[in-house]
């Protein structure tokens, strides 16, 4: 049972609009990442978060941002949608491990197509 | 080039077999290697986390194994059911970073047929 959650599931939207993916876990993770998916494709990861006011880009160059003001909420937004964006976007949390053992705990996606 | 490499790509088998995935990897230095479980539609859920000095690991039906020194690792699936229908995707973690950055395999697209 999913302790992540995203919203909205699915989202269609014409080019240029702006938009925020949400994603809320209730398990008080401090790390948090959103990754990139696409079919038959492995996941690249866009944004990660150590705890509050942490936030870093991942290896996908991306025009979206991320702010992390509480530790349960982890927002994306896409200033200005393009086509390119069509993808399915994954929120992730995880505890903070210094051995990197801690599995992460994924939402169940939001399914973005720009039109 | 740090890269995860899954076979097969896809996978057909009849209700109640077993199967077995595989995952080559060139991640180094290893810290942990994890199996995820991606049902259609939902986020990927752990199956398993492997470290370097472990070789196998169970979760019900699902045993995975990890040869260190050849980099491989496997995914044993017992009796398979209907609901083992999903893609089973291979990560890799490296201990060379503080962010313990993973790398992501393609997946396997498992499909049990009744």
């Amino acid at each position: 049972e999913a302790d992540i959650y995203q919203t909205p599931r699915y989202l269609v939207i014409g080019t240029g609009k702006k938009i925020t993916l949400e994603c809320s876990q209730t398990m008080g993770h401090d790390k948090m990442y959103w990754y990139q998916q696409d079919p038959g494709m492995e996941l690249h990861l866009i944004h990660y978060s150590y705890g509050v006011n942490s936030t870093e880009k991942g290896d996908l160059s991306s025009e979206s941002t991320v702010s992390r003001i509480r530790t349960e909420h982890f927002p994306l937004t896409l200033e200005s949608a393009r086509p390119s964006h069509t993808s399915q976007y994954l929120c992730a949390s995880s505890e903070i491990d210094r051995n990197y053992n801690s599995p992460l705990h994924f939402g169940n996606g939001t399914r973005l197509t720009v039109t | 080039k740090n890269q995860v490499e899954q076979s097969p790509q896809s996978l057909i088998i009849l209700e109640g077999k077993n199967c077995t995935l595989q995952c080559n990897y060139t991640v180094s230095p290893f810290s942990n290697l994890r199996w995820y479980k991606q049902d259609t539609g939902r986020g990927p859920v752990s199956l398993t986390i492997m470290t370097f000095s472990e070789n196998t690991k169970s979760n019900g039906r699902y045993t995975a194994t990890l040869d260190a020194d050849t980099k491989q690792s496997s995914l044993h699936i017992t009796a398979s059911q209907l609901s083992d229908s999903a893609s089973y995707i291979c990560v890799v973690s490296d201990r060379g970073s503080t962010l313990g950055r993973l790398y992501f395999g393609r997946g396997t697209q498992l499909t049990v047929w009744p």
